[in-house]
């Protein structure tokens, strides 16, 4: 399967835990992005990666939040000290970003279901 | 800011019914992307259409078929002859020329009903 893969899909922590979610882009991809899904929501834009660096990060929450790409394996995005508000779902995208070709879609993942107790 | 906004939260159709979900966004940037995106039950998001802002075009693709109205600032989405397989929250998104990320709408929940 040479789409975006996204682990675990579901992960259920207790409150004052740390949740780890991780984000291999398609083949070729090198930008990847994640959006944050509430029930009965639509998603919200938290931070867009390329490798090393972080590009954009503006919709992501100012403390306990962060999210690395590194050269090497697959993106994180990490939620220290969980709260119940952040039990969502997580989606991850991919693009090629400029320079290749590319008709301007994202490449969504399945979604990583966090469940805070 | 861009903004997107689906008025409808959910719809509720027998089969074989046409339906159609509006979209309607907001940008001052004049060139930019809009698209749809499905989600049904199992969760995973799935592209169904990209229109750039100097496409006006309509756009057909067997029973789907998409409305843009630059002048309305409406990316409408119609579904002929509805399935129950089309029950799903479909989400319009928008993107400006020059930035990498989408700017979604809040989605609506379509469920078409036996």
């Amino acid at each position: 399967n040479a789409g975006v893969m996204q682990n675990p899909r579901h992960l259920v922590r207790r409150r004052g835990q740390e949740a780890r979610l991780r984000c291999s882009p398609m083949k070729g991809h090198s930008h990847v992005y994640w959006y944050r899904q509430l029930p009965e929501e639509g998603l919200k834009f938290m931070v867009y990666l390329q490798k090393e660096n972080i590009i954009d990060e503006s919709g992501m929450p100012k403390e306990r939040f962060s999210a690395e790409f590194p050269k090497e394996g697959p993106s994180i995005l990490r939620i220290q000290q969980v709260v119940r508000g952040d039990s969502a779902a997580y989606f991850c995208a991919s693009s090629p970003g400029r320079g290749s070709i590319w008709t301007g879609e994202l490449f969504f993942g399945e979604g990583s279901r966090l469940t805070v107790l | 800011a861009q903004k997107v906004t689906q008025a409808q939260t959910e719809i509720s159709v027998v089969e074989k019914e046409d339906v159609t979900l509006d979209c309607v966004y907001e940008t001052r940037d004049t060139t930019y992307y809009l698209f749809w995106y499905k989600q049904p039950p199992s969760g995973e998001l799935v592209f169904l259409i990209r229109r750039n802002s100097f496409d006006e075009q309509n756009e057909i693709s067997g029973r789907y078929s998409w409305n843009f109205q630059k002048s309305t600032s409406s990316f409408n989405f119609t579904i002929t002859a509805s399935q129950v397989v089309d029950s799903a929250v479909y989400f319009c998104a928008l993107r400006i020329q020059g930035a990498q990320k989408l700017v979604f709408g809040q989605g609506t929940r379509l469920t078409i009903n036996p």
